[in-house]
């Protein structure tokens, strides 16, 4: 079955500093590609798309681009902020309901 | 422009009870979908309402069940809790069952005893 596989956490970063959460995925037929970040207490916010090959998705100062060929869609930002710390989903459709897969997550957190 | 609700916030129960979720989705939204997230993993789907019919199910046992409303909100019940539902429910709303985004409530977080 399809699948989501996310970096190792948890990640510390000083802030400013540069971040990339890697994430791959496994998927049948065409998925679109997904990361949404969750704060503490809270329910999951999108944070940003792409739904073909190729595409970037860009939002707040995230980037992720759909790499087909390594089945990636690495999550990047060029400097973080203290408000930046939370957890980091990525996720992939699946299905005629396009249900989201989720991977692991990625706890984030960024010192000042 | 309303998101979306649950409730309630928070909910204890013990093993053997039964317990009921509420969802209201986003305004202009008709597709309902539930997930359930243990502590420290990602959320793994239950099912998906549309029409007011479960269109979709992950691989969740007969216990857990759903409705929808002609008003598109949606309720999540689960029969003869476990230790092991103990998690935040969430619910997902999305335009049409093949919608892209999903758009996720707050969320529900259930202990079980």
């Amino acid at each position: 079955g399809d699948s989501v596989t996310q970096m190792e956490g948890p990640v510390t970063l000083s802030e400013e500093a540069f971040l990339t959460i890697n994430c791959t995925y496994t998927a049948t037929g065409y998925p679109s590609l997904f990361w949404y970040v969750q704060y503490p207490g809270e329910g999951l916010q999108l944070l940003l798309k792409a739904t073909k090959a190729d595409d970037k998705g860009s939002n707040k100062g995230f980037e992720a681009t759909y790499r087909k060929e390594t089945t990636s869609f690495h999550l990047e930002k060029g400097s973080v902020q203290v408000s930046d710390s939370a957890v980091y989903f990525c996720a992939s459709t699946s299905g005629s309901a396009r249900q989201l897969t989720f991977g692991s997550g990625t706890q984030l957190t960024v010192l000042p | 422009d309303a998101g979306v609700t649950q409730s309630p916030t928070h909910l204890i129960k013990t093993r053997g009870q039964q317990v009921t979720l509420r969802c209201s989705p986003k305004s202009g939204h008709d597709t309902v979908s539930w997930y359930q997230q243990a502590l420290g993993q990602g959320p793994q789907f239950i099912f998906q309402y549309y029409e007011e019919e479960e269109r979709q199910r992950g691989n969740f046992p007969d216990r857990f069940s759903g409705h929808q409303f002609p008003n598109y909100s949606s309720e999540l019940n689960v029969n003869a809790l476990l230790l092991g539902d103990s998690a935040l429910y969430l619910c997902a709303s999305s335009l049409g069952p093949g919608g892209e985004t999903q758009y996720f409530g707050p969320g529900t977080r259930l202990l079980v005893l």
